[in-house]
């Protein structure tokens, strides 16, 4: 296994500008989660992904944000309009047939 | 609504000096705890799964276990190279196999 790869790892971004992240998932692991994590806190769930459909979505994720997982492969997390409150580490994760999900480095965004 | 609670927020031992990180949580049904070990500014480690009472895991100088209704990380004789944040997680019923954290104990060995 290589691990969860993120990409980039560090992202500056002018509010209201469009940012995108993308994760590439441990090999043959059909499911794929996004986690947003910021100072002092535990990852809180995004969204979840299981092949190449999205089965949930928190509340947390508003309509500017958007993930998608084409062909059950790689995903990518949009965020449209950055405001300030997204600054954080974005945590992409994968988990095959032993439900162990393993979490990349993460993506940290800073909104300026 | 699932919830976990993790206690102390911070814990300062000396090397050698052994003691306990604990995870409380409140469920509906309980499909496992999971213990992730986070150094600053990278994703978490996995560490361990426990699925029921009273089971134990292993691994260098971690021990974990669990209760009906909280889970224990003991470490034994830190060494600085342990200095971390420690993530408590659990997986429910009914939640599509996402996992919940706890708010972590971010634990600091000195020689």
């Amino acid at each position: 296994d290589t691990g969860v790869s993120q990409d980039p790892r560090h992202k500056i971004t002018k509010r209201g500008q469009n940012v995108t992240f993308r994760c590439d998932p441990i090999s043959e692991h059909n499911r794929l989660y996004w986690y947003r994590q910021t100072l002092g806190q535990g990852p809180e769930f995004l969204t979840y992904f299981q092949n190449e459909a999205q089965l949930e979505k928190s509340r947390l994720l508003s309509d500017r944000f958007s993930a998608e997982r084409p062909k059950g492969s790689f995903s990518t997390l949009e965020i449209q309009r950055t405001e300030q409150g997204d600054s954080a580490m974005y945590l992409c994760a994968s988990a095959g047939s032993r439900n162990t999900i393993y979490f990349g480095e993460g993506s940290w965004l800073t909104v300026v | 609504e699932d919830q976990v609670t993790q206690s102390p927020e911070a814990l300062r031992l000396q090397e050698g000096e052994s003691s306990s990180l604990n995870c409380s949580y409140t469920v509906s049904g309980l499909r496992g705890l999971f213990w992730y070990r986070q150094d600053p500014g990278k994703g978490p480690e996995f560490l361990f799964t426990l699925y029921s009472a009273g089971e134990e895991k292993e691994k260098e100088r971690l021990k974990a276990t669990l209760t009906k209704k909280e889970s224990f990380l003991h470490i034994t004789a830190p060494k600085p190279e342990d200095s971390a944040t420690y993530l408590c997680a659990v997986r429910t019923t009914g939640t599509a196999s996402k996992l919940t954290f706890g708010t972590g104990t971010r634990l600091q060995v000195t020689l």
